[in-house]
């Protein structure tokens, strides 16, 4: 079975300054990366996809994230954070043909002024 | 936005009492699922469907039953709450008939469940 940890439960951050997100996966086949970004009092949205291709993929409000194969990764980055990206971010992993996705436990951003 | 809804939106129940939750799209996508949300976990797969009368476990799934007996309706329930139930609880759908990208999950827009 596939497992997914994020390395930092809590990432305080100054407004306009990068933030990376990291997210390890254990999986012993080639799986489908995501990660989903969940503003306070709503539900979860789709932040980006890996299903194939290009392993640097991009989201249309800055954010990227590259699949890293030999270190079973998927880190999101973006170069120059807002107020309004404060929320937490959840990376998720599913298998081929498996239609499940497993979440990692979320990482809360906080961005100050 | 996809076409999910949940209802209650907040329900306070006491131990011991049956509780329905319902999730409703508008999308005839054919997986639906139910997670659990609480702090330090993440989301937790409670059940899922990927048809109609087609209904499997998840990791969570002591406690909780489903249902589906039409496209649009999956229906969490709870046959004897208990405190440790206390949680916000999310529909999610996916098709799968549309290739890799049918992964993607699409949530609604929680529940959040109090027993006392």
């Amino acid at each position: 079975a596939q497992s997914v940890t994020q390395l930092d439960s809590q990432v305080p951050v100054f407004e306009e300054a990068p933030v990376e997100l990291r997210c390890n996966y254990s999986s012993s086949v080639s799986v489908y990366l995501f990660w989903y970004v969940q503003y306070p009092n709503q539900g979860l949205q789709l932040l980006l996809k890996y299903l194939s291709g290009s392993t640097l993929v991009e989201s249309i409000n800055g954010f990227e994230a590259e699949f890293n194969k030999s270190q079973t990764s998927f880190h999101l980055r973006k170069p120059s954070v807002h107020i309004s990206d404060t929320a937490e971010y959840f990376c998720a992993v599913s298998l081929p043909r498996d239609y499940k996705l497993s979440f990692g436990a979320g990482t809360t951003v906080t961005v100050r002024a | 936005d996809a076409g999910i809804t949940q209802s209650p939106r907040h329900k306070v129940t006491e131990t011991g009492t049956p509780v329905t939750l319902r999730c409703h799209q508008t999308e005839n996508h054919r997986y639906m699922y139910w997670y659990r949300q609480d702090p330090g976990h993440g989301l937790r797969l409670i059940h899922y469907s990927y048809g109609v009368k087609d209904t499997d476990k998840g990791e969570v799934s002591d406690g909780y039953s489903v249902s589906r007996s039409k496209t649009e309706d999956f229906l969490l329930t709870l046959e004897s709450a208990t405190s440790s139930q206390t949680s916000v609880y999310f529909c999610a759908i996916s098709d799968s008939r549309t290739g890799p990208s049918s992964y993607e999950q699409y949530f609604g827009p929680g529940t959040r469940l109090t027993v006392t």
